[in-house]
């Protein structure tokens, strides 16, 4: 059972744009929504994250934006840069601090 | 602050072999969290640790066991090695700091079964 769905796989944007990941979840236990940013090579990195009370949060380019009602969450990289381009995942968190993650957006940004 | 650190980062093993992976955390951290990257299942949690206790375990058969340490390093262990084994494994050492979440990985351990 998939309790995070993320979309697209692959993305691909040009320099300057908007790049948009979607997360969808089931169990509505979670209390913790991070994003996670991976390059070749190396563990991920936490990017940004949100708690269920908060409908967007933003830190620089990078922009959280949570529906409760839906159960849906994504991540908006605003200007895009090549220096972007990386795998990309969601997660949930419950109570107990175990971490699910979705299976990862490849992102492409174009120069 | 030196990061996540695990050794080795590269493995190769024999299908039958067992493997002992290592994990020092951010000093200060007392939670190490391990994870399973590959390409068809992606990234999946294996177990949490901490303050030495096992406090949550994914989905992984018994062949799979970890341990902590008082000084918060964290082992995992692999038993009976099969092909399907061959990943990334990844630790992760995390604390809530100012009633915020703080979470590190470390760049992984590549185990390779043969």
């Amino acid at each position: 059972q998939q309790q995070v769905k993320q979309s697209p796989q692959s993305l691909i944007v040009q320099k300057g744009g908007i790049s948009i990941i979607n997360c969808a979840y089931e169990n509505t236990a979670f209390d913790y929504f991070p994003w996670y940013q991976q390059f070749p090579g190396k563990g991920p990195a936490l990017l940004i994250a949100i708690r269920p009370d908060v409908s967007e949060k933003k830190e620089g380019r990078f922009t959280i934006s949570f529906n409760k009602s839906a159960k849906q969450f994504s991540l908006h990289i605003m200007d895009s840069q090549p220096g972007d381009s990386a795998t990309y995942f969601c997660a949930v968190k419950n109570r107990d601090d175990k971490i699910i993650f979705g299976k990862g957006t490849r992102l492409h940004i174009l120069p | 602050k030196a990061g996540v650190t695990q050794t080795p980062r590269y493995l190769i093993k024999t299908r039958g072999q067992q493997v002992t992976l290592s994990c020092s955390p951010i000093s200060g951290h007392r939670s190490v969290s391990w994870y399973q990257q590959t390409p068809g299942q992606g990234l999946q949690f294996l177990f949490e640790y901490f303050s030495e206790t096992q406090r949550n375990k994914g989905n992984f058969p018994g062949r799979f066991s970890g341990r902590q340490f008082s000084n918060s390093r964290s082992e995992m262990n692999v038993s009976t090695l099969e092909l399907g084994d061959s990943a990334l494994y990844l630790c992760a050492s995390s604390s809530y700091r100012a009633s915020s979440y703080e979470q590190y990985f470390g760049p992984g351990t590549r185990l390779t079964v043969t």
